[in-house]
């Protein structure tokens, strides 16, 4: 199946700092991935929708200059959370599809656990 | 916000027992998908069936959809310890543009 790589899987930073989280499609091109966020023990919640060579689209209340998304290539998506302070602490999933299969199922990576101290 | 909402929240059995959980949704829906996660790790795509299927199966689980209901369940046969994870439902909705809405998820431990 189609894997998704994600990186870096656990990165503690001090507040203030900015912290870049890249989601790269190994074997399949992902014109679109999706980025979600988690907290303990509760559902993903989606962020923003990430868009080959066009702005992401951001669901609401994501502040878009704090999730700062770029797809610049069919298999590269980054996250950057800009000034991070302890309440964006949270675990970062990234998905895509792969085209090349019939349904619509999600292909995750492994995800990226931030702590802010 | 969510679409889904996953009962139980939390199950705990015995290895060699069947696992149920229950998935309502509240918009129409072009499919729904079932995915798993370990413990700090991505999620898994497990089954997906369409809105105009009624049961499916994949090895040891089993899938079933009402869509008059609004509701889908998943069943572990058989289980085993490595199934302990969390399970959540998924909906691609006639509307999301595309995207999934996960459901609240259950938590399931199998005790060997």
């Amino acid at each position: 199946g189609a894997v998704v790589s994600q990186h870096p899987s656990r990165v503690i930073c001090k507040s203030g700092t900015s912290v870049k989280i890249e989601c790269r499609s190994l074997d399949f091109q992902a014109t679109t991935m999706f980025w979600y966020r988690q907290f303990p023990k509760q559902s993903l919640m989606l962020m923003a929708t990430s868009n080959e060579g066009s702005k992401a689209t951001y669901e609401q209340g994501v502040e878009k200059d704090k999730f700062l998304i770029n797809h610049a290539s069919l298999t590269l998506s980054t996250l950057t959370v800009t000034s991070a302070h302890p309440e964006d602490s949270s675990f970062y999933i990234c998905s895509a599809r792969d085209l090349g299969f019939s349904d619509e199922k999600l292909f995750f990576g492994s995800g990226t656990q931030l702590s802010v101290l | 916000s969510q679409q889904g909402e996953e009962d139980p929240q939390a199950l705990s059995i015995q290895e060699g027992e069947n696992a149920t959980m229950n998935c309502s949704y509240k918009t129409s829906i072009n499919n729904l998908q079932w995915y798993r996660q370990n413990s700090g790790r991505g999620l898994v795509h497990l089954i997906l069936i369409r809105s105009n299927e009624r049961e499916k199966h994949s090895g040891r689980l089993r899938v079933t959809l009402d869509t008059s209901k609004k509701s889908s369940s998943l069943l572990i046969t058989a289980s085993r310890a490595a199934d302990t994870a969390s399970y959540f439902c998924a909906t691609d909705g006639l509307a999301a543009g595309n995207k999934l809405t996960f459901g609240g998820g259950t938590r399931v431990l199998v005790k060997p």
